[in-house]
């Protein structure tokens, strides 16, 4: 069974600070991989995700991942946070063996200070 | 488009009443889920659907059943509410083919609370 693993669960950063948040998959087959960001109080949407093709994918608001098989790893970048990226994010990863029924990590909550 | 909607936004129950989330989407979407979030834990898969007539179960099915009578309906059931069911209910949809293209689109959650 495939299984999704977010390494950071707590990040406090300043305004224009780097962002990297680790996401790990344990699958070895095919996979589509995909962020969302849930907002304080609001529901999940989709940040980027990626299916095929180039695997450097930029998504909305200046976020882009890079997927890297080798390492089983999905990781997310933003390369100068603002104080409105503070919500929590959540690695999520589908497989031909799960039916392409998503997993989703436990998420990561990034506390961003102005 | 409404996209995902979902009835009610917060509801509180007594232990051992029953309730009915509802989830209706107007995409055409094949593939329904739903998932409780609670703190910390991440989103964790209740049941789900890959089409009219079609429903099978998730992480944490216990305690809850489901129906899928219609491509767009996917109400969630309650039923002798328990404390541990206190969470954060969302229903989501994707289109989903055998490429595995399946972005999911999420409703704005139910929060319940069961006393």
């Amino acid at each position: 069974a495939q299984s999704v693993s977010q390494h950071n669960h707590h990040v406090i950063l300043s305004e224009a600070a780097s962002l990297e948040l680790g996401c790990n998959y344990s699958y070895g087959g095919t996979v589509n991989l995909f962020w969302y960001v849930q907002y304080p109080g609001q529901h999940l949407q989709l940040l980027l995700k990626y299916f095929s093709g180039d695997p450097l994918v930029k998504g909305i608001k200046g976020f882009e991942a890079e997927f890297i098989k080798s390492k089983f790893s999905f990781n997310l970048r933003k390369p100068s946070v603002q104080w409105s990226d503070t919500a929590e994010y959540f690695c999520a990863v589908s497989t031909s063996g799960g039916s392409y029924i998503p997993t989703f990590g436990r998420g990561t909550s990034l506390i961003v200070h102005p | 488009n409404a996209g995902v909607t979902q009835t009610p936004k917060f509801r509180i129950l007594k232990i051992g009443q029953s309730m009915t989330l509802q989830c209706t989407q107007d995409m055409n979407h094949n593939y329904m889920y739903w998932y409780r979030q609670d703190p910390g834990m991440g989103l964790k898969l209740i049941y789900y659907s890959v089409g009219a007539g079609i429903t099978d179960k998730g992480e944490v099915p216990n305690g809850y059943n489901v129906s899928r009578s219609t491509t767009e309906d996917f109400p969630l059931r309650l039923e002798l509410a328990a404390p541990s069911q206190t969470s954060v209910y969302f229903c989501a949809s994707s289109y989903s083919m055998a490429g595995g293209y399946n972005e999911q689109f999420f409703g704005p959650g139910t929060r319940l609370t069961v006393l």
